[in-house]
This record gives C-alpha cells, sequence and structure tokens, in this order.
C-alpha cells in the first residue's frame, strides 16, 4: 500500500490553458475526495465520488472543473481555461467508505500555478 | 452549516514542554472530529479522530484531544513537545452521517529548542 498517489506534483501553466491532474487512491478505497487549499487556508472541499457516482460537488466547482472517476479507481480533476485564481494546492484524499467511522488518507497534493 | 475555527494562528512552545493546539467547532448534530498535520510543501497527515465513546483520543505521535461537547471544542494536546512537532495543525469536523469534511484554517505550531 503506497499511499493516495497525485500527478503531477507541480504544474505551471498559462492563464487560459487547459491542466488535469491524476489521483489514484488507496486501492479497495471506495471513497475519493477533491479538496483545494491555497497559502494561509484551510483545504476546502470539492467534491467526493463513492465508487464512480460523483456524489457531491461544491459551488467552488465552477462550470470550468470538472472531475471523473470512471472505473471506480483512479481519478481525475480538469480545469478548463485556467485563471490566477485556481492557483493552488489540489488534493486528493480517500477512504475506505465504511461511514465516517474510516479515515480519510490525503495525497501529497498537486500545486498550480498560473501566469 | 459547519464551521471550525482554530483561534490561534501560530503557537509557540519550548521543546519538553506540553503544548495546546485549541480548537472549536459548529455543527448540527453530532459531530465526527480531526485532526491533520501538514508539513511545508506537503499532504495532510492523519493524527486522530473523534467518532464516539470516550472524549479523550489518543492518536499518532503521542497526540491526544479531549473532546467537550459542552464547549464544543476539541483541543490537542501533547505532555512534552519535540523540535520535529513544527508544522501546521488543522482541525477538522463533519456531522454524523455526512461526508463533507470543513478544515480550519490551520494552527502553525513552532517547538522553540
Amino acid at each position: 500500500d503506497t499511499g493516495v498517489s497525485q500527478d503531477p506534483r507541480h504544474k505551471i501553466t498559462k492563464r487560459g490553458q487547459n491542466v488535469t491532474f491524476r489521483c489514484d487512491p488507496i486501492s479497495e478505497h471506495n471513497r475519493l475526495y477533491w479538496y483545494r487549499q491555497t497559502l494561509g487556508q484551510g483545504p476546502e472541499f470539492l467534491t467526493y465520488f463513492q465508487n464512480e457516482a460523483q456524489l457531491e460537488k461544491s459551488r467552488l466547482l465552477s462550470d470550468r472543473f470538472s472531475a471523473e472517476r470512471p472505473k471506480g479507481s483512479f481519478s481525475t480533476l480538469e480545469i478548463q481555461r485556467t485563471e490566477q485564481g485556481d492557483s493552488a494546492m489540489y488534493l486528493c484524499a480517500s477512504s475506505l467508505g465504511q461511514g465516517m467511522e474510516d479515515t480519510i488518507y490525503f495525497g501529497e497534493g498537486s500545486w498550480l500555478t498560473v501566469v | 452549516a459547519q464551521s471550525v475555527a482554530q483561534p490561534e494562528d501560530q503557537v509557540n512552545v519550548a521543546e519538553g514542554n506540553p503544548l495546546t493546539v485549541k480548537c472549536t467547532y459548529s455543527v448540527s448534530g453530532n459531530p465526527y472530529l480531526f485532526w491533520y498535520v501538514q508539513y511545508p510543501n506537503r499532504g495532510l497527515q492523519f493524527l486522530l479522530k473523534y467518532i464516539t465513546g470516550d472524549n479523550l483520543v489518543k492518536g499518532s505521535y503521542g497526540f491526544e484531544a479531549e473532546f467537550n461537547k459542552s464547549q464544543t471544542s476539541f483541543h490537542l494536546k501533547k505532555p512534552s513537545a519535540l523540535v520535529s512537532d513544527s508544522a501546521l495543525y488543522f482541525c477538522a469536523v463533519c456531522p454524523k452521517g455526512y461526508q463533507k469534511v470543513t478544515f480550519g484554517t490551520g494552527t502553525k505550531l513552532q517547538v522553540i529548542p
């Protein structure tokens, strides 16, 4: 078990470009979460999946953001037409999915810088 | 709506002294409460959680936290601080039966040798 894996760890992109982040959860974890963290703030919830179903989306997730988990394993988070305000660390997390008595484990995060 | 308050942006403590990082929360119904630690440019590492039962929860690296329902608090404690404990600590809350975990803004712990 290698933990939650995120790729790339760092991405610098020009404003207006599209970016995609990938997350590989801990094996056998049914739930997968995406959070966003900006400097000096705590992580903010974006969305979560139970297997392949996306069950909740935050209002922070504008139309330019889309997340998928097509086979209930890895997930991707795509940001279209990036803006400078999208610069943040995007955190992926996973849990077994046994109610809230299980623990949410985070990856190392993917840093996005929009220039 | 649920919320978490970490009233101290930074806590300084001498190595070997006890430490406390404060957290208060607001949530409807019974809460699930968590503490995570974050080292520079890293993700969050789980420390401990309160689900139900004993109000004193023991976690990783010698940390513990006390759930106080009447004061809606969940303070993180450690009897003897280490320099390696220096990091950013986040308290988080989730209503029972719900999946969205809300984090506080974090408290930077500085342990002085």
